[in-house]
C-alpha cells in the first residue's frame, strides 16, 4: 500500500502565476483534504472532497480551488500566486468521519518568487 | 483566532527522561483530540488521541492527558528518545452541523529535540 502520495514533492513559480498539485489517496479511502502549513505554523485547512464536491472549505480565498475526481483522486488548483502561498502544501485522505485514521502525503514545498 | 495554541516553540531533553509537551484550547466546541508527529520532508503521522469524556489515555510511551476545565492538554513521553525529536501538534476536529467531517485545527508545534 502507497499510502497517500503527492506529486511533485518541490515547485517554484512566479508570482501571478498558476499552479496544480496532485494528490492520490491510501487506497480505500474517499474523503481528501488539503492543508496549507506556512514556515513554523501548524497546518491550516484548505478544503475537503467527498464524493467529488467540496463539502468543507476553511478561511481561504477563491484563488484556492479544487477537485476530485472518480478514483478519489484530487487536485488543489491556486491561481495568481503571491509570495505568501509559498508554503508546504499537505494532502491528507481517510474513510468519512474517520478523522482519527487520516493519512498525510509527504507535502509539496511550493515557492513563490 | 488561534483555538487550539502550543504556547512552546521547543523542547529539549535528556535521553531517558520525560517529554512534556503542552497544548491550550479555547473552543469548547472541541470533544476530541489528536497528536500527530512530523519528521523533516514527511507528512504528520497520527500518534495518539483522546475524547473529551476521558481524562487520560495511554499508548506504550505515550500518555495524553486532558483538563477540560482548563482547556488544556498534555502529551507524556517516557522514556523519550532520540527518535522521538520531531515536531509535535495537537490538533482538534471540527463538527459542523453536528457531523464530523475531519477538518482538523492545528496548533502551530512544538520541536522535540532528544539529545543521547
Amino acid at each position: 500500500d502507497a499510502g497517500v502520495t503527492q506529486s511533485p514533492t518541490h515547485l517554484i513559480k512566479t508570482r501571478g502565476q498558476q499552479v496544480t498539485l496532485r494528490c492520490s489517496p491510501k487506497s480505500g479511502h474517499d474523503t481528501v483534504s488539503w492543508y496549507q502549513q506556512a514556515l513554523g505554523q501548524g497546518p491550516q485547512f484548505i478544503f475537503q472532497y467527498y464524493e467529488e464536491e467540496e463539502r468543507q472549505r476553511g478561511n481561504f480565498p477563491d484563488r484556492f480551488s479544487g477537485h476530485q475526481f472518480p478514483n478519489y483522486s484530487s487536485e488543489l488548483n491556486v491561481n495568481a500566486l503571491l509570495l505568501g502561498d509559498s508554503a508546504l502544501y499537505l494532502c491528507a485522505s481517510s474513510l468519512t468521519g474517520r478523522y482519527t485514521e487520516a493519512f498525510f502525503g509527504q507535502g509539496t514545498r511550493l515557492t513563490v518568487v | 483566532d488561534q483555538q487550539v495554541k502550543q504556547n512552546s516553540p521547543s523542547l529539549s531533553v535528556q535521553e531517558g527522561r520525560i517529554s512534556i509537551l503542552n497544548c491550550d484550547y479555547t473552543n469548547s466546541m472541541f470533544d476530541y483530540f489528536l497528536w500527530y508527529k512530523k519528521y523533516p520532508a514527511e507528512g504528520p503521522t497520527f500518534l495518539i488521541s483522546i475524547s473529551s469524556i476521558k481524562d487520560k489515555n495511554e499508548d506504550g510511551r505515550f500518555t495524553v492527558f486532558l483538563n477540560k476545565s482548563a482547556k488544556h492538554l498534555s502529551l507524556h513521553i517516557v522514556p523519550s528518545q532520540p527518535g522521538d525529536s520531531a515536531v509535535y501538534f495537537c490538533a482538534a476536529p471540527s463538527n459542523a452541523g453536528g457531523t464530523s467531517y475531519g477538518k482538523l485545527t492545528f496548533g502551530q508545534g512544538t520541536i522535540l529535540t532528544v539529545h543521547p
